[in-house]
């Protein structure tokens, strides 16, 4: 039971160049979460699944697109990579409301650290 | 919108000492879910203690134990016997259940706590 994983580790892109973060889980959680984590302001809520085929946005969206391809992993895709989306980004699972586990936390990955030069 | 205000960036404590995490909170809703992260430096986000709003007994986990206060919106994170390896970023997190599927963690900015060997 791995339970998030994400790839890649670590990644530098130059202004402009595209890539595809990627996340899964195999704890059968509904809902999936991307999140980035800046200096001094927390993590914040870029995108969310709340089940297979459905996504929307969070706090801030601008920028990326998301892809849920199944339940098990969501994917997070900067098409044309900025300096201000230098960041580490989180994806984290959790049951759903109806499952009726409570209390529902997230379960979080390790981690991509990117650095947009 | 909730928001979640972790006052103290720092705290630093000596080993075998306790040491008490403030954190405030922002909502009009009656029932959500409260939350400790610990984030060591290796990044990895790490569940540490969870509290149901409509519970009025506080949570503890082991040595992590909270303070609870619903109408002051307080909810405070006390370690005991404080050990080396508590050494990390402590975040508090917010969890709505206002939207069905959307339960994301509104997260505060983090007390980074430093143990004194």
């Amino acid at each position: 039971n791995a339970g998030v994983t994400q790839t890649p580790k670590f990644q530098v892109l130059k202004t402009g160049q595209s890539m595809t973060l990627q996340c899964a889980q195999d704890m059968n959680h509904n809902s999936m979460y991307w999140y980035r984590q800046d200096p001094g302001m927390g993590l914040r809520l870029i995108y969310y699944s709340a089940s297979e085929g459905t996504t929307d946005k969070g706090e801030v969206p601008n920028g990326y697109n998301v892809s849920r391809l199944n339940k098990r992993e969501f994917s997070l895709r900067l098409e044309s990579a900025a300096p201000s989306q230098t960041s580490v980004y989180f994806c984290a699972s959790s049951p759903s409301y109806a499952s009726g586990t409570t209390p529902r936390a997230q379960y979080f990955g390790p981690g991509t650290r990117l650095l947009v030069l | 919108a909730q928001t979640v205000t972790q006052s103290q960036p720092e705290m630093s404590v000596q080993e075998a000492e306790t040491v008490t995490l403030s954190c405030t909170y922002d909502t009009s809703e009656s029932d959500y879910y409260l939350f400790w992260y610990k984030q060591p430096p290796s990044r990895q986000m790490i569940l540490v203690i969870r509290q149901e709003a409509y519970k009025q007994q506080n949570a503890t986990e082991n040595r992590f134990s909270v303070n609870f206060q619903k109408a002051a919106k307080s909810f405070s994170l006390k370690i005991s016997d404080s050990q080396l390896g508590d050494a990390a970023m402590y975040f508090c997190a917010y969890r709505s259940l206002s939207n069905f599927g959307n339960e994301k963690l509104t997260f505060g900015t983090g007390t980074r706590l430093t143990i004194i060997p």
